[in-house]
């Protein structure tokens, strides 16, 4: 088990790139999530998944942003035309598929985005 | 609306002492109740859940209590050390699918 790794863990991109993200949860889990996090405050929801069917996505997921999660493997969130305002901490989270309706998240360290 | 919120402004507490951190929520009916520690750049981590049935949780020197009348939860660290130095966040199950929603989190510093 080695955990939920991310990649990369820092990225530095100028306004207007594209940008995409990855993330590689622990193997056995079946559920997905990323949140997004800016200094002081606690992670907000973007989007979640159950094996490669995305069932939730946050209205603060523009149609600049995208998930996929293909064969229900590694994840990955695109965001098109940066601006500003994205400059935050992307977390992926993963969780098993408990018989009692919910299993903890195991979080991985976050790709620290900064937009210029 | 619906609304977590957790104390803002960081607590300072002399080590050995014990810490109590409180998770007040508006408008969800949570089917449980956790709680999370984070450290400074990185993900955060599990430490304990509690369901709306259960009203105390013990781990070690973490403890949870939950009300679902008051719809708070508060969290006490006994014999607090400097290295429960971190920022704790609160979280509720929150939608059909098993999303969690976070509080904003607060930083708490043991001082020696």
């Amino acid at each position: 088990d080695t955990g939920v790794s991310q990649d990369p863990r820092h990225k530095i991109t100028k306004r207007g790139q594209n940008v995409t993200f990855r993330c590689d949860p622990i193997s056995e889990h079946n559920r997905l999530y990323w949140y997004r996090q800016t200094l002081g405050q606690g992670p907000e929801f973007l989007t979640y998944f159950q094996n490669e069917a995305q069932l939730e996505k946050s209205r603060l997921l523009s149609d600049r942003f995208s998930a996929e999660r293909p064969k229900g493997s590694f994840s990955t969130l695109e965001i098109q035309r940066t601006e500003q305002g994205d400059s935050a901490m992307y977390l992926c989270a993963s969780s098993a598929d408990g018989r009692t309706g919910f299993e903890k998240l195991f979080f991985g360290s976050g790709t620290q985005l900064s937009v210029l | 609306s619906q609304k977590i919120e957790q104390n803002s402004e960081a607590l300072n507490i002399q080590e050995g002492k014990t810490a109590t951190l409180t998770c007040n929520y508006t408008n969800y009916s949570p089917a449980y109740l956790q709680w999370y520690r984070q450290d400074p750049g990185r993900g955060p981590v599990f430490l304990l859940l509690i369901r709306e049935n259960e009203k105390e949780k013990r781990k070690e020197r973490l403890k949870v209590t939950f009300d679902t009348t008051l719809k708070q939860s508060l969290f006490h660290i006994t014999a607090s050390q400097p290295a429960d130095s971190a920022t704790y966040l609160c979280a509720l199950e929150s939608g059909g699918y098993q999303k969690v929603t976070f509080g904003t989190g607060t930083k708490l510093q043991v001082i020696p």
